[in-house]
């Protein structure tokens, strides 16, 4: 029962390196997120995906690419990370049906440092 | 100005003392989520309630819904107990909206 499965879990990039996180879901769940979370901040969306084929921004989206490559999967890449990136992100999926109330389930989290 | 507040921020309690962490919220929300997160650790889900009362072993959920407050009570706590404790809500269009969090250490 793997639920959201994030990868990888630690990450050091130089300034200007790219790289993707990966996240995979085994709910059947519409919608798929992804998250920050810095000190003395709430989590902060970067990007959803409310369906297969669909993408938005969410509060913080700048130096941030997503790709919803099915149903299961949905990456954020960062295409030239900055010191500013350096953050845990966390993935997570709902089962997204208009008027049921939807509960949230996160992956385990990837910590990553920018130097 | 976030939608959802938080307090305390941070709260240590010796092992077996009754604990209140309270979160209001300024938005119309369809639940809110209570949500742990331990050092290091990934986020579980602890309580979804839109109304009412919700007990799971020794956490107890409530929501006043028309004063837009819900609090958290952990029973007996313990040092397993040490984590930081979340307040969520989710609107119409499925996002949710999360407060800064409430660090718990409980002390042995």
């Amino acid at each position: 029962n793997a639920g959201v499965t994030q990868t990888p879990k630690f990450q050091v990039l130089k300034t200007g390196q790219s790289m993707t996180l990966q996240c995979a879901q085994d709910m059947n769940h519409n919608s798929m997120y992804w998250y920050r979370q810095d000190p003395g901040m709430g989590l902060r969306l970067i990007y959803y995906s409310a369906s297969e084929g669909t993408t938005d921004k969410g509060e913080v989206p700048n130096g941030y690419n997503v790709s919803r490559l099915n149903k299961r999967e949905f990456s954020l890449r960062l295409e030239s990370a900055a010191p500013s990136q350096t953050s845990v992100y966390f993935c997570a999926s709902s089962e997204a049906r208009v008027g049921w109330n939807t509960e949230a389930f996160f992956g385990q989290g990837t910590r990553l440092t920018v130097v | 100005k976030n939608e959802v507040e938080q307090s305390p921020q941070n709260l240590t309690a010796q092992e077996g003392e009754f604990i209140t962490i309270n979160c209001s919220y300024s938005v119309g929300i369809s639940a809110l989520h209570w949500l742990q997160q331990h050092p290091g650790g990934g986020i579980v889900s602890l309580f979804m309630l839109s109304s009412g009362k919700k007990k799971h072993g020794r956490l107890i959920a409530t929501i006043n819904i028309q004063e837009k407050h819900s609090s958290l009570h952990i029973t007996a706590s313990h040092p397993r107990d040490s984590a930081v404790y979340i307040c969520a809500v989710s609107r119409t269009g499925n996002q949710f909206y999360f407060g800064t969090g409430t660090s718990l250490t409980v002390i042995p």
